[in-house]
């Protein structure tokens, strides 16, 4: 079965540092979302693609977080300077985003914890 | 904008009990509408999707969940419950193909042997 590759799997980091997560979408997928699963929200949508483009990245904190596809095969979130409250798992998904596939593959996450 | 309402944080039933866990969802026109579920530590996996045509839908694991566009209801259903069915269940809505998916904040559904 095809999959969503993000690394590292885990991640603990000091306050302060910079953080980069990497997600490897499913060959042929052309939309990549970013998502943040804490206890308290959920999951929240942070950010997504369309054939690299940025669509929507409201869901982001500006001042610390950027999202980028280098190119179709990897998708980076970056946090700088990351903060005990970005502490969360992070997932990607990647589909087609049109009526092909419409349900998103998801990856196994990365869990962050900033202390 | 969409949202999803999941009302039901946690839910309990007995193996082989019957199962409904509830969505209600907010949007204008005829919504996307999925059912994921997320075992520990795991990634979420879709169970069934809708888009259009037959209201009731059929998914993976022996699940089904039926549109009711009257009530803004997407329900998912399983007449009979496994000890692995145990995981958190996400509801999630669309506004369109082209668009984000927003998820529900989840249930939890534990099994009682």
């Amino acid at each position: 079965d095809a999959r969503v590759t993000q690394t590292p799997r885990h991640k603990v980091t000091e306050m302060g540092q910079e953080v980069t997560m990497r997600c490897q979408p499913i060959l042929g997928h052309n939309t990549v979302f970013w998502y943040r699963q804490t206890m308290m929200q959920g999951l929240e949508l942070l950010a997504y693609f369309r054939n690299r483009a940025p669509l929507d990245d409201s869901g982001m904190p500006k001042d610390r977080f950027s999202a980028e596809m280098p190119d179709a095969t990897l998708a980076t979130l970056k946090i700088q300077p990351s903060e005990p409250r970005d502490s969360a798992v992070y997932f990607c998904a990647s589909g087609f985003g049109d009526d092909r596939d419409h349900g998103y593959t998801f990856g196994s996450g990365t869990r962050l914890t900033v202390v | 904008a969409q949202s999803v309402t999941q009302p039901d944080i946690h839910i309990t039933v007995s193996e082989g009990a019957s199962l409904e866990l509830r969505c209600n969802y907010s949007y204008g026109a005829t919504p996307y509408l999925f059912w994921y579920v997320q075992s520990p530590g795991q990634g979420l996996q879709l169970l069934l999707k809708y888009f259009s045509g037959d209201t009731l839908v059929q998914g993976i694991k022996g699940f089904e969940a039926e549109f009711k566009r009257s009530q803004s209801s997407f329900n998912l259903r399983k007449p009979s419950v496994h000890w692995s069915d145990a995981a958190e269940y996400f509801c999630a809505v669309g506004a369109g193909r082209d668009d984000k998916i927003i998820f529900g904040k989840g249930t939890r559904l534990h099994i009682l042997p």
